[in-house]
């Protein structure tokens, strides 16, 4: 079984500040890192799908990159804001290539 | 956008009671996932398939049953009810092997 880890489990932060979590993953047999955004009674909703080492991809104020090599990804929020608050997901694709497999998840809470 | 249903969203039944969660999707998508969630755990992927007549099962052993008769629908069944079975399912679909997932909104099963 593909083991995917996240850190921290949860997060609290003031609004306006910027933060960071981190998505560690088996570098072998690495096909794709997807990252997803789960709001409170909403479904989860994909942010980012990373596939090559050194990607970096953005969206609004939140960033994410990717190093396949040593199996991580840093999902970053610049300036955070109420909104922002969710649980974020990351998932890499099992060895055989067929499925997601997913972490447990970082909670973020943003305070204004 | 996949538009992707799934009914109910919320199920409370008795011990022993055959049911059936529903899954459908517009999109024309072939590949769709099961995954459960329990409280504070990652998603685990219980079933896939990966078009019609296609039907595998994922890295967490199930109790239940999946059928794809048709591209649309993806039904889970659980022959009997327990109350171990009591935990939230998504269903979830893409297109491509690299694409990212759509998700429902998810159906809460609650077994007495």
């Amino acid at each position: 079984i593909l083991n995917v880890e996240q850190s921290p489990q949860s997060l609290h932060v003031q609004e306006g500040d910027s933060t960071n979590f981190t998505c560690s993953f088996p570098s072998s047999n690495f096909y794709a890192l997807h990252w997803y955004r789960w709001e409170t009674a909403k479904s989860p909703e994909a942010l980012f799908v990373m596939t090559l080492n050194g990607d970096e991809k953005k969206k609004g104020r939140i960033s994410a990159t990717l190093n396949t090599k040593e199996g991580y990804s840093y999902l970053y929020i610049k300036g955070s804001q109420p909104e922002d608050s969710a649980t974020y997901l990351c998932a890499s694709l099992n060895q055989a290539g067929t499925a997601l497999i997913f972490g447990k998840g970082t909670t973020l809470s943003v305070s204004s | 956008e996949a538009d992707i249903y799934q009914i109910p969203r919320y199920l409370v039944i008795g011990t022993g009671k055959k049911i059936t969660l529903e899954c459908s999707q517009t999109m024309g998508h072939d590949k769709m996932y099961w995954y459960q969630q329990d409280p504070g755990m990652e998603l685990h992927l219980i079933h896939y398939s990966y078009g019609v007549n296609s039907t595998e099962k994922g890295d967490l052993s199930s109790e239940s049953t999946v059928s794809r008769i048709r591209t649309e629908h993806f039904p889970l069944t659980l022959e009997s009810a327990r109350p171990s079975h009591t935990s939230q399912y998504l269903c979830a679909t893409r297109y491509g092997s690299n694409e990212k997932l759509f998700f429902g909104s998810g159906t809460q099963l609650s077994v007495l």
